[in-house]
């Protein structure tokens, strides 16, 4: 099957600072990825499409200046948590697909402290 | 929005056991997806099915898309299949843009 890798697997962040998360799809192109977010013992959240070349959609309640994403490339979309608070820690992943099947990234758990 | 409920939530068996999961879904979906998330979080595709059956192995998925449900099947259960199995669901124009249900959390003794 595809490829999707996520970049890093795990950070751990200062109250405040800003984080960087990396999805790339490894043997394929993607026009569009999505990112969720996962809390502890509960499913997966919807988060945002991140389109490339263009403003990425966010679901409701998801603020947009708090979660920063850039799809630059047709490989490469990139999540930014800003000013990241400790109600922020979670799991993000990352998904894309080459076809009608969705590929996951191995996700990213972020601690903030 | 869509709702996707999966039943039961937690589900204890012994190796060997067989065992029925449940996804419920409230609007017509054009996309759905079984997945079982592993305990460190990577999420592993077992089935593509927006309609029909199909079988890997020991498991197997029917879904019937004119009643908004799918089963999820595992057959002669193993330890190896505990953690949590997810049914996901997309609709619209968007293909692979999904919707979780909450999971079905497996744990299979020896």
């Amino acid at each position: 099957g595809a490829v999707v890798s996520q970049h890093p697997s795990w950070v751990i962040c200062k109250s405040g600072t800003s984080v960087k998360i990396e999805c790339r799809s490894l043997d394929f192109q993607a026009t569009t990825m999505f990112w969720y977010r996962q809390f502890p013992k509960q499913s997966l959240m919807l988060m945002a499409t991140s389109n490339e070349g263009s403003k990425a959609t966010y679901e409701q309640g998801v603020e947009k200046d708090k979660f920063l994403i850039n799809h630059a490339s047709l490989t490469l979309s990139t999540l930014t948590v800003t000013s990241a608070h400790p109600e922020d820690s979670s799991f993000y992943i990352c998904s894309a697909s080459p076809m009608e099947i969705a590929f996951f990234g191995q996700g990213t758990r972020l601690t903030v402290v | 929005g869509i709702q996707v409920e999966q039943s039961p939530p937690d589900l204890i068996l012994q190796e060997g056991a067989n065992s029925t999961l449940r996804c419920n879904f409230s609007d017509s979906v054009n996309n759905l997806q079984w997945f079982h998330q592993n305990p460190w979080g990577q999420l592993i595709n077992l089935f593509y099915i927006p309609s029909g059956t199909k079988q890997n192995g020991r498991l197997s998925a029917t879904t019937v898309a004119t009643e908004r449900y799918s089963l999820l099947y595992i057959s002669s259960s193993q330890t190896t299949d505990s953690g949590v199995y997810f049914c996901a669901v997309a609709l619209g124009d968007n293909f692979n843009k999904f919707y979780f249900g909450s999971g079905t959390k497996l744990n299979v003794k020896p």
